[in-house]
């Protein structure tokens, strides 16, 4: 049964590139959340995707976005990267939308900007 | 939520000793409460979780106390072994579709 998975695990990227992640979500789940963990911080919620559409979302500028796929899939793009956006982004997923359950997360994804 | 500074509580324990981990939420309309473990260069992991109608509920070795009248949360970990070693984040859900709200991380560090 696989679990929450991302890539990918380590990326360096300047001062105003572009990114994305991706997230694929464990077995059997339909939700993906999107959390940015800076260092020795707990993660801070970035969007929640459900049946392809943002259903909840986090005090996030717009420079991040992201997309849900049918397959459930998620990407989390970043624009315009500030020095402030290097930090652990972890994917986590769970069933049936936006309600109290427990989310099971990634990995993530270390974003470091030069 | 809260978040945490550069320097995390500690607490340190030895092996084989009881653990307790608390976390104060801030919101009176919470009702859902989950413990994570994360281990250095891993996500969250989910421990247990518990509702408000309840005050107590036990996993294996951990059990979760919640008292709603100081808004504590607690987490008790029996017979604490080194693979217990990790920092152990608090997080709280409100009533209807809001997002988890992540606590201060207390990090355990266990003596062997």
């Amino acid at each position: 049964d696989a679990g929450v998975t991302q890539s990918p695990t380590h990326l360096i990227k300047t001062r105003g590139q572009q990114v994305t992640l991706r997230c694929s979500p464990k077995s059997g789940h339909d939700t993906v959340s999107w959390y940015q963990q800076a260092l020795g911080q707990g993660p801070q919620f970035i969007f929640q995707y459900y049946e392809e559409e943002e259903r909840q979302r986090g005090n996030f500028p717009d420079r991040f976005s992201g997309h849900q796929f049918p397959n459930y899939s998620s990407e989390l793009n970043v624009n315009a990267l500030l020095l402030g956006d290097s930090a652990l982004y972890l994917c986590a997923s769970s069933f049936g939308g936006p309600r109290d359950q427990p989310q099971h997360f990634g990995d993530g994804t270390r974003l470091s900007i030069l | 939520g809260e978040s945490v500074g550069l320097h995390l509580p500690t607490l340190s324990v030895q092996e084989g000793d009881n653990s307790i981990i608390n976390c104060a939420y801030s919101n009176s309309a919470s009702d859902y409460f989950i413990w994570y473990k994360q281990e250095s260069g891993k996500g969250p992991q989910f421990i247990i979780d518990i509702r408000s109608n309840m005050d107590k509920r036990q996993g294996q070795r951990v059990t979760v106390l919640l008292n709603k009248t100081v808004k504590h949360l607690s987490l008790q970990i029996a017979a604490t072994q080194p693979g217990d070693s990790a920092v152990y984040f608090c997080a709280e859900n409100r009533k209807g579709n809001t997002p988890l709200v992540f606590g201060k991380g207390t990090r355990l560090s266990v003596i062997a």
